[in-house]
């Protein structure tokens, strides 16, 4: 079962405008991670935030965690066509002993239009 | 460095047959983690490796099973295939284990018929 929920489900918007994914989760984590698929690829690391952070960038990425209510965002900014794919959070409650365990949200699927 | 790599990338099954798929780390990457994609399912955790011990193990059927060998390479076998077994088989490696960056191979896709 999903770990978690994306908000929206699909969002399409024109190239260089900004584009918002949200994660809510429902247990408590050691960090969450956003990931890129292009059309059943492989996935592609975009960027991790651990538990004790509050906000990470990384390029035209910046993602956001509150751990108070659960949830995620990510945002892209000046979109381009080519960021068209889908974008899953991913939670891992790991601890060093305990190994890894990525729990996957359903994703969203961002079409951006040239 | 080279990618994650996984082998076969296509795969057609029958029935009740057995597969096995093969996938090689990051070089230094020590942590294989396995999970299948399907459209119904989603993303799911099958199991992760590391130093050649299984160190989590998802839900699924003791028909799918694994192993790690001394240089970090890690096979995946699925017994007695049934229809819903039909997924994309994606491994992700990991300098270690314990909540860090996991990296994606690009799948091998199972078919069964």
């Amino acid at each position: 079962s999903q770990q978690g929920e994306e908000d929206p489900q699909a969002l399409s918007i024109q190239e260089g405008e900004n584009a918002t994914m949200n994660c809510s989760y429902k247990t408590s984590i050691n960090n969450l991670q956003w990931y890129r698929q292009n059309s059943g690829r492989g996935l592609v690391h975009l960027i991790l935030i651990r538990s004790n952070e509050r906000e990470k960038h990384s390029g035209r990425l910046r993602v956001t965690l509150d751990t108070s209510k659960k949830s995620s965002s990510l945002l892209i900014t000046a979109s381009r066509a080519a960021d068209t794919a889908s974008y899953f959070c991913a939670t891992d409650r790991a601890v060093r002993t305990s190994g890894s365990r990525l729990t996957f949200g359903e994703g969203t699927q961002l079409t951006v239009n040239p | 460095k080279a990618g994650v790599t996984q082998t076969p990338r296509y795969l057609i099954k029958t029935r009740g047959q057995q597969v096995t798929l093969s996938c090689s780390p990051i070089s230094g990457h020590r942590s294989v983690s396995w999970y299948q994609q399907t459209p119904g399912q989603g993303l799911q955790f099958l199991f992760e490796y590391f130093s050649e011990t299984q160190r989590n193990k998802g839900n699924f059927p003791g028909r799918f099973s694994g192993r790690q060998f001394s240089n970090s390479r890690s096979e995946m076998n699925v017994s007695t295939l049934e229809l819903g077994d039909s997924a994309l088989y994606l491994c992700a490696s990991s300098q270690r284990t314990g909540g860090f960056e996991q990296y994606f191979g690009p799948g091998t896709r199972l078919t069964v018929t």
